[in-house]
């Protein structure tokens, strides 16, 4: 099983619409986590943080479930410019004193059409 | 203030050469990774250097990797000999010192081909 579980899509959004997805990760004792874009050939880009009491930065909306183990991302009035692979990205448990290793997921396809 | 970058860009290499790569992390950040994605998969960690020091090497594949950070600035990968399953794209990371998480700034990537 991956360690962070994401359907690839793509999903088409009509523009102006609302689009959710999910991410599952495996290890029940991971710190934090994260939503990352990824244009197409660009580097990932750190999109939020994704907190348990959920968290919001403008059309954005991360919610993070422990129990269930998910973590997902609303997008609202979808932009031609959202139109990315939005990657979840788990931090696992420290072994060291030191080290923020990601863990990523394959990332969701979002296509945003006029 | 100058991003992390990368170079090259691309590189297309045959089995069985070497290539090294290099990363220059965004000044003054301790933290230095490795990642990599190759064909069809998620990007997978590699390695996490903090200053010169290796603090965690657990996803370096196999010892044809070698990764380096003599004075804690910039970094290099040498892949040697090169297989054909080393081919995709090598993401480098830079992050401040810190005992929480830190944003970690990604780089553009260096495309590798093996053929």
């Amino acid at each position: 099983r991956k360690e962070v579980e994401q359907d690839p899509g793509p999903f088409n959004v009509p523009e102006g619409a609302t689009v959710a997805f999910n991410c599952t990760y495996s290890n029940s004792a991971s710190q934090s986590f994260f939503w990352y874009r990824q244009d197409c050939r660009k580097e990932p880009k750190l999109l939020m943080s994704v907190y348990s009491s959920g968290n919001e930065d403008g059309r954005f909306t991360a919610q993070l479930n422990r129990a269930s183990q998910y973590i997902s991302l609303l997008i609202r009035d979808s932009k031609l410019s959202d139109s990315a692979t939005y990657l979840c990205v788990v931090n696992p448990p420290r072994i060291k004193a030191a080290g923020n290793k990601l863990t990523f997921g394959g990332g969701t396809r979002v296509l945003v059409k006029p | 203030e100058a991003g992390v970058t990368q170079f090259p860009s691309h590189s297309v290499i045959e089995k069985g050469q070497t290539v090294t790569l290099r990363c220059d992390p965004i000044s003054g950040h301790d933290n230095l990774y490795w990642y990599r994605r190759v064909m069809g998969k998620e990007i997978k960690f590699l390695l996490h250097f903090v200053k010169e020091s290796k603090q965690d090497e657990s996803g370096m594949p196999n010892n044809r990797f070698l990764a380096e950070r003599t004075g804690g600035t910039y970094s290099t990968l040498k892949v040697q000999p090169a297989e054909l399953e080393d081919s995709g794209v090598y993401f480098c990371a830079s992050s401040q010192e810190s005992i929480s998480y830190n944003e970690q700034f990604f780089g553009p990537g260096t495309r590798l081909t093996v053929l």
